[in-house]
């Protein structure tokens, strides 16, 4: 166990929906990271907030935004969902920043499914 | 640019050794090794700083060529535990997002 939780576990919804993914980082992590898994592309990471200000952008979609609250759990939301949007979404959560480089620890993902 | 692992995937015996290759056309700062159950999360297994040193713990290690853009990671007297998907991840500066290549399945067998 990590301590970085995620929920919901698994979510199956519906093509043009919108969904919400909620991560909580580990206690004193100020740091969140959010990656999409899916079979054929690998990790990919996504976007990463700090104390709650974005701080890196990946491959993230404009149909895609994410937040990080002042208690720093964070919410990524998916909207206008596609089939291809069907994957695992993890949330990995770091240390603050300080020197050297921040171990990641990821969240157990919620599973979507876009029927 | 994602970093490069190899082999995609390598079949073992209990107790036999392994190594996973990851490499960078990009100058690196860290490589961070994680390994991956079947719909489990990534868990991390070491970090390695650009100018530090080799790093292992129990019978896995990894070590980071910086010349080379490359680290590799060693499974010796591999175990059915050690079974899963093995990624690294790159960064080429502090607090630069991370990178992870395609992984590298391995498979242990009795």
């Amino acid at each position: 166990d990590s301590g970085v939780t995620q929920t919901p576990k698994h979510l199956i919804t519906a093509t043009g929906q919108r969904v919400t993914l909620r991560c909580s980082p580990r206690s004193g992590d100020l740091s969140v990271y959010w990656y999409q898994q899916s079979l054929d592309q690998g990790l990919q990471f996504l976007i990463q907030y700090y104390n709650g200000e974005e701080r890196a952008k990946g491959n993230i979609l404009e149909r895609f935004s994410a937040q990080q609250f002042p208690d720093l759990h964070s919410e990524l939301n998916l909207s206008s969902l596609e089939l291809g949007d069907s994957a695992l979404y993890f949330c990995a959560s770091s240390p603050p920043l300080g020197g050297g480089t921040d171990t990641q620890y990821f969240g157990p993902g919620t599973r979507l499914t876009v029927l | 640019q994602q970093p490069v692992q190899s082999p995609q995937a390598v079949i073992l015996r209990e107790g036999e050794d392994a190594v996973i290759n990851c490499s960078s056309s990009k100058a690196l700062y860290s490589v961070h090794w994680y390994r991956q159950k079947h719909g489990e999360a990534p868990v991390f297994l070491m970090i390695l700083l650009k100018g530090g040193e080799q790093k292992g713990h129990d019978k896995i290690s990894a070590s980071f060529n910086e010349k080379k853009q490359q680290s590799s990671l060693y499974l010796t007297a591999s175990q059915l535990s050690y079974s899963g998907t093995y990624f690294c991840g790159t960064e080429s500066g502090y607090g630069n997002k991370l990178v992870f290549g395609a992984g590298t399945i391995l498979r242990v067998k009795s």
